[in-house]
């Protein structure tokens, strides 16, 4: 079955960098397309990067254009979102996702 | 960028209630909405895309409807698990944007 787990999250300092993970099986990682989505306590969902099956077509949200790098491995099945010059805004779960499938999140929360 | 609106914000109903959360976009999206369910704590669950298709294994008790820019999602009798919070998100053109929720709670 579809399984989509991330990790990577944690308590950063403002100004200050975190690589989330996102570990696929039960699909064929290399066919899909996929997304982070982020939920910032008792908040609605804001969508925030896509990258196509291949990696060659990636998209942002203008909160975070230039300060996070959405990524793949297809060989490691496994999906990326490398977050920069983090700012107290950006704390929230963030969820990967494909389509109708998506994993459980990962907190990350930017705090001095 | 497609800005997206949902009302009401939220509403108190009953078991067997029909419940009606309407949507809009800023501009045409066609049939590029998708609804998505959320529990407290939980990931977001798909119950409908492409504006009006039931997603495999969704209670037929929940449908969609519209094109353009105005959408419904319609839960015709509320059972005790529909108490949750419902979003809409066009997938017409990137940024791929949500609503902003429509909580609905136990009366």
């Amino acid at each position: 079955q579809v399984q989509l787990v991330e990790s990577g999250g944690g308590l950063v300092k403002p100004g200050g960098s975190l690589r989330l993970s996102c570990a696929a099986s039960g699909f064929t990682f290399s066919d899909y397309y996929m997304s982070w989505i982020r939920q910032a306590p008792g908040k609605g969902l804001e969508w925030v990067s896509y990258i196509s099956s291949s990696g060659s077509t990636i998209y942002y949200a203008d909160s975070v254009k230039g300060r996070f790098t959405i990524s793949r491995d297809n060989a490691k099945n496994s999906l990326y979102l490398q977050m920069n010059s983090l700012r107290a805004e950006d704390t929230a779960v963030y969820y990967c996702a494909r389509e109708n499938y998506w994993g459980q999140g990962t907190l990350v929360t930017v705090s001095s | 960028d497609i800005q997206m609106t949902q009302s009401p914000s939220s509403v108190s109903a009953s078991v067997g209630d029909r419940v009606t959360i309407t949507c809009q976009a800023s501009q045409g999206i066609s049939s590029w909405l998708a609804w998505y369910q959320q529990k407290p704590g939980k990931a977001p669950k798909l119950l409908i895309y492409a504006a009006s298709s039931l997603q495999s294994g969704v209670p037929s008790r929940f449908s969609g409807s519209g094109s353009g820019t105005d959408f419904t999602l319609t839960i015709s009798s509320l059972q005790p698990e529909d108490f949750a919070t419902y979003y809409c998100q066009q997938a017409n053109s990137f940024p791929f944007t949500f609503g902003p929720g429509t909580k609905v709670d136990i009366k």
